[in-house]
């Protein structure tokens, strides 16, 4: 079975620091990973994809990705209590055959 | 634009009572998906479709949960009867796809179940 793990927190973190999430995926042949950030009561909405090894960046999130690693992780500079939500990390696996698979995502706290 | 819209928003019923979730997706998206979604828990899939055709319903559990997209657009999720374990919020998505799959879909608010 395809997997994507995450931490579920809570990841408490101060206003203005760095908020780093992380993510590994059990399948090696994916190669598109998602960034999905969910309010509390609100559905989940991309705000990240990345495909090549290395760092996206876009405004304050960047996605890193180590497909050898088999590792994804996302960086929240300067983090705004807006911030505070739940990040799911998703993989498309089975080569698209399977469809995104979610983790269980991990809930972020920005304390002002 | 309009995004996804579904209904109802909120749903109680007893158990092995029927129930009905609605979803119309983004105009032009060809790529319509259920989600079920628990307390905690990221999304898991339970049937997706391209157009009409349900291409992905490994994981719809197909004694009780039915799902159906007529003509390509608005899609319905049923389930009958209902088990206290279905309580979840059911996400329904959409994505537009020319052939390979992207992974970039747009969800609608969710329809919160509650079986008593």
């Amino acid at each position: 079975q395809k997997e994507v793990e995450q931490n579920s927190g809570p990841l408490s973190v101060p206003e203005g620091a760095i908020a780093s999430l992380n993510c590994t995926y059990s399948d090696r042949g994916s190669q598109s990973f998602f960034w999905y950030r969910q309010y509390s009561g609100k559905s989940p909405e991309l705000i990240m994809s990345i495909y090549s090894n290395g760092d996206k960046e876009d405004g304050r999130f960047t996605a890193q990705l180590n497909k050898a690693s088999q590792y994804v992780s996302l960086l929240i500079r300067d983090s705004q209590p807006s911030d505070s939500a739940t990040y799911l990390c998703a993989v498309i696996t089975g080569g698209g055959a399977d469809g995104l698979t979610f983790g269980k995502g991990t809930h972020l706290i920005i304390q002002p | 634009e309009a995004g996804v819209v579904q209904s109802p928003r909120y749903k109680i019923i007893e158990k092995k009572q029927p129930v009905a979730f609605w979803c119309n997706p983004i105009s032009g998206h060809n790529t319509l998906y259920w989600y079920l979604q628990n307390l905690g828990q990221g999304p898991e899939l339970l049937i997706r479709y391209e157009n009409e055709e349900a291409v992905d319903d490994s994981q719809l559990p197909k004694d009780r949960f039915s799902a159906e997209r007529l003509k390509g657009v608005d899609s319905t999720l049923k389930i009958q009867p209902a088990e206290l374990g279905d309580s979840a919020v059911y996400l329904c998505a959409s994505s537009y796809s020319s052939g390979e799959f992207t992974g970039e879909l747009f969800f609608g608010e969710g329809s919160r179940l509650t079986v008593l």
